[in-house]
């Protein structure tokens, strides 16, 4: 099965500070097939950005995700509070595996 | 709206069986696969079980297959998941939640059912 790596484990961010954090599959990954989700303390996850680069609905603007292959990325153009939260990235290969998450804080 | 609301969760020991249930609304069930996804009390998400849109195609990973079971009534918008033989390492968060279709992402989760396996 394909591991995913996400770095960094912990993050902190200004408002207004331009975050970026990876997804580093084990193997070669569809980008149709890469998905990112983020999850509040005391809530189930929500899928957030689709296929490497689609915003769910109801996602603010200033997420962006990019990569192919076996580098995945997520960025906030300009952290807002609201963005605190951890982020789990998803890939299908034959089967389903999650990375381990990154929780981004404000600092 | 699309709405899911799990339930059947609580303490077993191990060895023994408990069902989940998943009750959807908001969407016409019997159009999408349906998945469980668990997560553990270290935050890890893990695959549990895929189900087809029918029921004729189920899914497991290694780790609980030949225990788990996953099952469906389109009738009723019921998703199931019958664990059997459950070991303490099954203890989790278990979620069901809807495919979105063609990228297979999850693109509604249930609040979730605990599941505490311990003796």
């Amino acid at each position: 099965q394909i591991v995913l790596t996400q770095s960094p484990a912990i993050m902190s961010a200004s408002l207004g500070e331009r975050v970026t954090m990876t997804c580093t599959a084990s193997s070669s990954v569809s980008s149709s097939y890469l998905h990112w989700y983020q999850q509040k303390p005391g809530s189930s996850p929500k899928l957030w950005i689709y296929s490497t680069s689609n915003l769910a609905s109801g996602v603010p603007a200033r997420f962006s995700g990019s990569g192919s292959g076996t580098s995945y990325s997520l960025t906030i153009s300009s952290m807002e509070a609201e963005d605190a939260a951890t982020y789990y990235c998803h890939q299908y290969h034959r089967s389903h595996t999650f990375g381990g998450g990154t929780k981004l804080e404000i600092k | 709206e699309v709405q899911l609301v799990e339930s059947g969760g609580g303490l077993v020991k191990p060895g023994g069986s408990l069902k989940l249930s998943c009750a959807a609304s908001g969407f016409t069930f019997s159009d999408y696969y349906m998945y469980w996804v668990r997560q553990t009390p270290e935050k890890r998400l893990e695959w549990v079980a895929t189900i087809s849109d029918g029921g004729s195609y189920t899914y497991y990973p290694d780790s609980v297959k030949g225990r788990f079971t996953i099952s469906r009534d389109n009738a009723k918008n019921n998703l199931y998941l019958q664990m059997s033989s459950l070991k303490s390492e099954d203890t989790a968060m278990y979620y069901c939640a809807r495919t979105a279709r063609a990228s297979y992402a999850m693109d509604y989760w249930g609040q979730g059912t605990s599941v505490t396996v311990s003796s």
